[in-house]
């Protein structure tokens, strides 16, 4: 099952415009994690937020994290063609379990 | 920087034969991992290996999916028989220590026909 689920499914931009996605979960989390996939390859981790943290960012991108409403969002700034791809967050539940995936979010930057 | 190889990179089988696919993880990665994602979906977790040892197969299907890490490093996933539901992308990903981000590979496309 998954644990995750993105917000929206799909969204299409204008290229320079800030996009927003936003995950919600179910259970309590050790971390939540976002990553990127364009067509037809692997996933790239982009951020990693700890459940004791709020707010995170990374050059272009910035994570929030509200573990009362289990709910995070990914801003991405000034958006680039090239940043068209799916966003999935991914829930870290602690121990030995591997990462539970979203079912993402598909992100189109139009030139 | 060192990348998580697979192969192969697509491949398209008769429903009843058996298929295998290879994964070597980054150099020292102790944790492995086999995804399955459908199209348009996100990545499940088949199966967790920490060195050669199995941590959690509970969403493998069994009666026709195996998975070894005999030594540790490499990998393999095989479908005995492959059944049209099969058709995915089969994701590989590893991790070093701690609770660290996942490293994936760029998968096998797989196709049932």
């Amino acid at each position: 099952s998954q644990q995750g689920e993105e917000d929206p499914q799909a969204l299409s931009i204008q290229e320079g415009e800030n996009a927003t996605m936003n995950c919600s979960y179910k259970t309590s989390i050790n971390n939540l994690q976002w990553y990127r996939q364009n067509s037809g390859r692997g996933l790239v981790h982009l951020i990693l937020i700890r459940s004791n943290e709020r707010e995170k960012h990374s050059g272009r991108l910035r994570v929030t994290l509200d573990t009362s409403k289990k709910s995070s969002s990914l801003l991405i700034t000034a958006s680039r063609a090239a940043d068209t791809a799916s966003y999935f967050c991914a829930t870290d539940l602690g121990g030995a379990d591997g990462l539970t995936f979203g079912k993402g979010t598909h992100l189109i930057i139009q030139p | 920087e060192a990348e998580v190889a697979q192969s192969p990179r697509y491949k398209i089988t008769e429903k009843s034969q058996a298929v295998a696919f290879w994964c070597d993880p980054i150099s020292g990665h102790a944790t492995l991992y086999w995804y399955r994602q459908i199209l348009g979906q996100g990545p499940e977790l088949l199966v967790q290996f920490q060195d050669e040892s199995v941590v959690d197969d509970s969403q493998l299907p069994k009666d026709r999916f195996s998975a070894e890490r005999l030594k540790g490093v490499d990998s393999t996933l095989k479908i005995q028989p492959a059944e049209l539901g099969d058709s995915a992308m089969y994701l590989c990903a590893s991790m070093g220590m701690g609770n660290s981000p996942l490293h994936f590979g760029n998968g096998t496309r797989l196709t049932v026909t």
